[in-house]
């Protein structure tokens, strides 16, 4: 099976840190995930990479960046760390050719900024 | 603007009986639609998926219903068993979408009583 493993399950980090989080998938996948889960909104994607050193935005990336530096490793920065970026992180990847757009995700990453 | 909407927060429903969970979609270039399932902690799972081009997937206890004129697809769940308890989110992915995005609906929390 696919294992994709997120560094922390939880973090708690002070306003205006600069704070990784990183996701490692073992799987050869081509496309991994950063999505946030909050109450009341669902899942909404942050950034998504297709390949090593391709990013794309998704629908609230204000306030995050991304690096993929290798196709097994994709992590989430957040710049300067607010309040409402308490949330829950999770990471998913998927290869390009998998069932029907199927993730596989991470078991999560529960920051609190203070 | 929400693509995917799941309108009921929750659900509850006796142990035995049927669950039915249902989303909504606005985009008519969907071409599949996924359900997850998701319990504390932990990552979401995949549960069934349908193409646009069928009505009905069927998996065990589980079958997606999907009416394409209503742009709605439900989930149900028969027998329904306490193990269930979960937040289901349903999820849709477009043609030609590079990197196989999924559109996540608000998720809805099912909670089966013994």
């Amino acid at each position: 099976d696919v294992k994709v493993t997120q560094s922390s399950r939880y973090l708690v980090k002070r306003t205006g840190e600069k704070v990784f989080l990183e996701c490692v998938q073992d799987m050869d996948h081509e496309n991994m995930f950063w999505y946030r889960q909050d109450p009341g909104l669902g899942l909404r994607l942050i950034y998504f990479s297709y390949d090593v050193k391709m990013k794309e935005k998704g629908d609230i990336p204000e306030g995050y960046s991304v690096s993929r530096e290798k196709k097994e490793r994709f992590s989430l920065i957040l710049e300067s760390a607010s309040t409402n970026q308490t949330s829950m992180y999770l990471c998913a990847s998927r290869g390009a050719r998998d069932r029907p757009y199927g993730y596989t995700f991470g078991s999560g990453t529960r920051l609190t900024v203070v | 603007d929400q693509q995917v909407k799941q309108n009921s927060p929750s659900l509850s429903v006796q142990e035995g009986r049927i669950s039915i969970l249902n989303c909504d979609y606005t985009n008519s270039m969907f071409d599949y639609f996924l359900w997850y399932k998701k319990y504390p902690a932990e990552g979401p799972t995949f549960l069934i998926s349908i193409s646009s081009i069928k009505d009905k997937n069927e998996d065990g206890r589980f079958t997606v219903f999907l009416n394409k004129s209503a742009k709605h697809l439900s989930l149900h769940i028969v027998p329904s068993q306490p193990g269930d308890s979960a937040v289901y989110f349903c999820a849709a992915s477009g043609a030609g979408n590079q990197g196989g995005k999924l559109i996540f609906g608000q998720g809805t929390e099912l909670s089966v009583k013994p």
